[in-house]
């Protein structure tokens, strides 16, 4: 059972445009959420995160928006670089308890030159 | 200066054998794991360690035994290989919300 999803496994975007990943999850006691990068024979690498209780949160080029409602999280970046070409995956944990980071499947984001 | 490190980075191994993966962080974290990477690319908890306690076991096989002598390393022992073992394994650490991963190491069984 995915508790954390993200249907499109592939997005494509020119330089300069934004892009934006889509993250759904079902587990409402999920209360801290992450985008990690990802780049081949690399480990995931942290980007940005969310708190549950905020609906925004930006850091430069990134912002990342969540909908409580529909548990449903996006990662915008803008304006989109080659450089940012890599897999994301979104994470989701809940911070009572033991701290177990779950997973979605990943989105490889190309950015075209 | 490298936060998580785990080595190999590769380990092409033959069925039945017997191959560790280790571990170790530079930050300080109380908390360590071990993520599975299947060939779907899911990446799946294996194990959690708090303080060297074992915290979260996800179903894994008890081949697979997890041993972390120091809050600073937490090494994976898997015992009689198989196929399906094959894998890319993440090692973290985390302290509050962010987990920071090693570069991985992709295992191998022929």
């Amino acid at each position: 059972d995915q508790q954390v999803k993200q249907n499109s496994p592939s997005l494509s975007v020119q330089e300069g445009r934004i892009s934006i990943l889509n993250c759904d999850y079902t587990n409402s006691m999920f209360d801290y959420f992450l985008w990690y990068k990802k780049y081949p024979a690399e480990g995931p690498t942290f980007l940005i995160s969310i708190s549950s209780i905020k609906d925004k949160n930006e850091d430069g080029r990134f912002t990342v928006f969540l909908n409580k409602s529909a548990k449903h999280l996006s990662l915008h970046i803008v304006p989109s670089q080659p450089g940012d070409s890599a897999v994301y995956f979104c994470a989701a944990i809940t911070t009572s308890g033991t701290y177990k980071y779950i997973f979605g499947t990943g989105t490889r984001l190309k950015v075209l030159a | 200066d490298t936060a998580v490190s785990q080595t190999p980075k590769y380990l092409v191994t033959q069925m039945g054998n017997d191959k560790s993966i280790k571990c170790e962080q530079n930050l300080g974290h109380d908390t360590m794991y071990w993520y599975k990477q299947d060939s779907k690319k899911f990446l799946k908890i294996m194990f959690s360690y708090n303080n060297k306690e074992l915290i979260i076991n996800e179903t894994v096989p008890n081949r697979f035994s997890p041993k972390s002598p120091d809050k600073a390393h937490l090494n994976l022992h898997i015992n009689s290989l198989e196929l399906g073992d094959s894998a890319v394994y993440f090692c973290a650490s985390s302290q509050g919300s962010k987990a920071f991963f090693g570069q991985g190491t992709r295992l191998t069984v022929v």
